[in-house]
């Protein structure tokens, strides 16, 4: 059964450019949210996506947008890069509908901008 | 707004100790949910427990045991015995709203270190 995944594992930008990271949930799970963790904090939640459709969202800003596929998998998008995007972008599975509404973890993207 | 925080930012202890990690929280709702996660080195988030507001009964797994009180808003979490192994980030989470599966508050982590 696996987990959730996360590409790519590592990913080096400049500033203004756009990136696109890509998580597919662990097998069975609906539900997809997304955090940003800097280094030496905790997550922040960034959003989350329920049935093709932005569900919560945190306070990051529009640069921020991502998109939930029929098949459950969702990309993040981040615009118009700067050096405080620089962080670990972790993505979080779950099913609420089925009693696993506990987040499961993906491995995370390391983004670096320069 | 929610906000959960872990006073202590690194423990170091020798094996075989046992430690405390504590955790304390602050919501407006009165159905809200609480977490333990570990993040070792690799860097994903695993999951460890998972305490609802109604139900205040301390857990036990093994080494692991956590203790939760609304009077004090707290979700400490004890290690017994501690091994090398342990040695991560332990992160405290919140889900409020009336879910579980919303939105994660996360505590700042503790960064544990267990020497041989």
């Amino acid at each position: 059964d696996a987990g959730v995944t996360q590409s790519p594992t590592h990913l080096i930008k400049t500033r203004g450019q756009q990136v696109t990271l890509r998580c597919s949930p662990k097998s069975g799970h609906d539900t997809v949210s997304w955090y940003q963790q800097a280094l030496g904090q905790g997550p922040q939640f960034i959003f989350q996506y329920y049935e093709e459709e932005e569900r919560q969202r945190g306070n990051f800003p529009d640069r921020f947008s991502g998109h939930q596929f029929p098949n459950y998998s969702s990309e993040l998008n981040v615009n118009a890069l700067l050096l405080g995007d620089s962080a670990l972008y972790l993505c979080a599975s779950s099913f609420p509908g089925g009693g696993t509404d506990t987040q499961y973890f993906g491995p995370g993207t390391r983004l670096t901008v320069l | 707004a929610q906000k959960v925080t872990q006073a202590q930012t690194e423990i170091s202890v020798v094996e075989k100790e046992d430690v405390t990690l504590d955790c304390v929280y602050e919501t407006r709702d009165t159905t809200y949910y609480l977490f333990w996660y570990k993040q070792p080195p690799s860097g994903e988030l695993v999951f460890l427990i998972r305490r609802n507001s109604f139900d205040e009964q301390n857990e036990i797994s093994g080494r692991y045991s956590w203790n939760f009180q609304k009077s004090t808003s707290s979700f400490n979490f004890t290690i017994t015995a501690s091994q090398v192994v342990d040695s991560a980030v332990y992160f405290c989470a919140l889900s409020d709203g009336g879910t579980s599966y919303g939105k994660l508050t996360f505590g700042q982590g503790t960064i544990l270190t267990v020497h041989p």
